[in-house]
């Protein structure tokens, strides 16, 4: 499984975009790239998958780069309710053997 | 639909005893995961059963078990508690699209 690397901990005030980048040197040609979001004591919720170029949902957006060496989570106009660790994961779409790595924790400051 | 539905919440026990934890999954999901959160090591997997058999297991010794029945809920079992068991141990359940479905998770304290 491909290893990720993201920052520790962003801050953002509320209303602003929040991008968040993984780095995934090591992705292999059938992986996706997954990003999950968990709040404290609760299981983490997917937020979003891609494959390549640009994937967007009603509460994210995902760029990936030619390359797939990294990726970029968009939040549009953070709330405080958006503070929470988000996850980047690279692995076989459907897969449900996992790998978490740190995380990134967003604070969110109103 | 019902999400991922594990229990107990929470779970105190004494080192040495051993422990269940159940998880019911999503109706028609037969993909059931099952992970150990802690602050020190982070949400790590344990093993994954499909279809009542075990199909991926993670770094964890021996005294982690787990079994999957034919409606596709999913137990696993702690035995020889120790100190560092204690964590939230969540459930996953997949229809093999995207998305893993995760539950609120079992809080384990072992003292």
């Amino acid at each position: 499984l491909a290893k990720t690397t993201q920052p520790i901990s962003m801050d953002s005030y509320e209303g602003q975009e929040v991008n968040i980048t993984c780095s995934h040197n090591n992705i292999a040609t059938n992986d996706y790239i997954t990003w999950y979001q968990q709040f404290p004591s609760q299981g983490p919720r997917f937020i979003i998958q891609g494959y390549k170029t640009k994937v967007t949902n009603e509460v994210a957006s995902l760029f990936i780069p030619a390359d797939r060496k990294s990726s970029t989570l968009s939040l549009p106009r953070v709330s405080l309710s958006d503070t929470a660790v988000y996850y980047c994961l690279v692995g076989e779409t459907g897969a449900n053997n996992l790998f978490f790595g740190t995380g990134t924790r967003l604070t969110v400051i109103p | 639909k019902a999400g991922v539905t594990q229990t107990p919440r929470y779970l105190i026990k004494t080192r040495g005893q051993q422990v269940t934890l159940s998880c019911s999954p999503i109706s028609g999901h037969r993909s059931v995961s099952w992970y150990q959160q802690t602050p020190g090591q982070g949400l790590q997997f344990l093993f994954e059963y499909f279809s009542e058999t075990q199909r991926n297991k993670g770094n964890f010794p021996g005294r982690f078990s787990g079994r999957q029945f034919s409606n596709s809920r999913s137990e696993m079992n702690v035995s020889t508690l120790e100190l560092g068991d204690s964590a939230l141990y969540l459930c996953a359940s997949s229809l093999g699209a995207a998305e893993a479905f995760f539950g609120q998770g079992t809080r384990l304290t072992v003292v």
